[in-house]
């Protein structure tokens, strides 16, 4: 079946340190792959997707780009900030199927 | 105006007792889930419904009904309840963006078993 493997965390990064959070998909067919973030206390929201290979998503300086030769969707951010503090899971929906499947989630923390 | 709301926020109950969890979204999306989490933040899907219809039902003992009376509304009752049903519970309703699947999540309800 469909499954996510995302890094372990916790991560723990001074504030503008560069950002890579490791995301790694087994699915078969041409899944959508997501990150979503859990801030303290709150739902997930989405974060940013992408639905073919190749494509970017991108949202508040957050990256990640639809590698399928390394069925990868790693998360980026160039420079972090204390308020990115909080839960980042990755995803992914396959065709057909509606539901997502999520990675553990990694938590990260970002000290001034 | 809260896209996708669930009541309580907070449960506490004793082992045995029986509780249901509401879920509403005022977003017109005709499809809609239970998730739980785990203590390790861990995300499971429980169930799914597309208007009013349950299409997903993953391996979830019998003492959890879902119910949906319309298709803004999915509640989930939970009987007898166990220590291993502590989690926070979260619902989501979903849409179509650019052909992907894209969920909308309420904020979660966390219910503690004693």
């Amino acid at each position: 079946g469909d499954s996510v493997t995302q890094m372990e965390g916790p991560v723990t990064l001074s504030e503008e340190a560069f950002l890579t959070i490791n995301c790694t998909y087994t699915a078969t067919g041409y899944p959508s792959l997501f990150w979503y973030v859990q801030y303290p206390g709150e739902g997930l929201q989405l974060l940013l997707k992408a639905t073919k290979a190749d494509d970017k998503g991108s949202n508040k300086g957050f990256e990640a780009t639809y590698r399928k030769e390394t069925t990868s969707f790693h998360l980026e951010k160039g420079s972090v900030q204390v308020s990115d503090s909080a839960v980042y899971f990755c995803a992914l929906s396959n065709f057909g199927n509606e539901k997502l499947t999520f990675g553990t989630g990694t938590r990260l923390t970002i000290i001034p | 105006d809260t896209a996708v709301s669930q009541t309580p926020k907070y449960l506490v109950t004793q082992m045995g007792n029986d509780k249901s969890i509401k879920c509403e979204q005022n977003l017109g999306h005709d499809t809609m889930y239970w998730y739980k989490q785990d203590s390790k933040k861990f995300l499971k899907i429980m169930f799914s419904y597309n208007n009013k219809e349950l299409i997903i039902n993953e391996t979830v003992p019998n003492r959890f009904s879902p119910k949906s009376p319309d298709k803004a509304h999915l509640n989930l009752h939970i009987n007898s309840l166990e220590l291993g049903d502590s989690a926070v519970y979260f619902c989501a309703s979903s849409t179509k963006s650019s052909g992907a699947n894209v969920l909308t999540f309420g904020a979660g309800s966390r219910l503690t078993v004693l």
